[in-house]
């Protein structure tokens, strides 16, 4: 089946910094890639997705980039704020199958 | 406005004790699924359902069960609770599509003692 593997696990930035959590898939039939955040005691709540048919899409301060040769894809966080502070988690899934395999995500802080 | 909700939010209960999780939506999908997230673990699916009177078993089912009579509502079964089933548990559902989204319930603490 899909393996997930995303790193890193803890990533500590300054206020203003960028940040970057990078997510590899192991089943080259994905085609549906979501990020979602879960802040502290609350539900995850997805924030950006990719479709395998493009490369790279953004939001604001946020993007995320798919590699599709190299079975990879990113989350970056520009200018990054104390309220960007949350636990990450990447997912993939494909046809056939609406259950994603998620990441075990990042735990990301940012000090003011 | 649709929304996914969980109760108890909060739950307390003793060793050997059954304990149900109720998960309601009113998204009308068809896909529902229960997790659990422990520290070091990120998110388990434990089951999961694709309509009513469906269910199957996921990577953590062993010692649960669900049951879908109707298509809002997916309840969890802990059938004798034990301390290794003190988790957050989420409910989440989707639409009849793989490219789309899981839509997560606030989530339910349990605590088996």
């Amino acid at each position: 089946g899909e393996n997930v593997e995303q790193h890193p696990s803890t990533l500590s930035v300054q206020e203003g910094d960028s940040a970057v959590i990078k997510c590899t898939y192991s089943d080259s039939a994905s085609n549906y890639f979501p990020w979602y955040k879960q802040e502290l005691g609350k539900r995850p709540q997805l924030i950006i997705d990719i479709r395998s048919n493009v490369g790279e899409k953004k939001d604001q301060r946020i993007a995320v980039t798919l590699n599709k040769t190299a079975k990879h894809f990113s989350l970056h966080i520009t200018e990054t704020q104390p309220e960007d502070s949350a636990v990450y988690f990447c997912a993939a899934s494909k046809g056939g199958s609406y259950i994603p395999t998620f990441g075990r995500g990042t735990s990301l802080i940012v000090h003011p | 406005d649709a929304e996914i909700t969980q109760s108890p939010r909060h739950k307390i209960t003793e060793t050997g004790r059954q304990v149900t999780l109720a998960c309601h939506q009113t998204w009308n999908h068809n896909n529902m699924f229960w997790y659990r997230q422990d520290l070091g673990h990120g998110l388990r699916l434990i089951h999961y359902s694709y309509g009513v009177q469906d269910t199957n078993k996921g990577e953590v089912s062993d010692g649960y069960s669900v049951s879908r009579s109707n298509t809002e509502d997916l309840p969890l079964t802990l059938e004798s609770a034990a301390s290794s089933q003190t988790s957050v548990y989420f409910c989440a559902s989707s639409k009849d599509h793989v490219l789309y989204e899981q839509y997560f319930g606030p989530g339910t603490r349990l605590t088996v003692t």
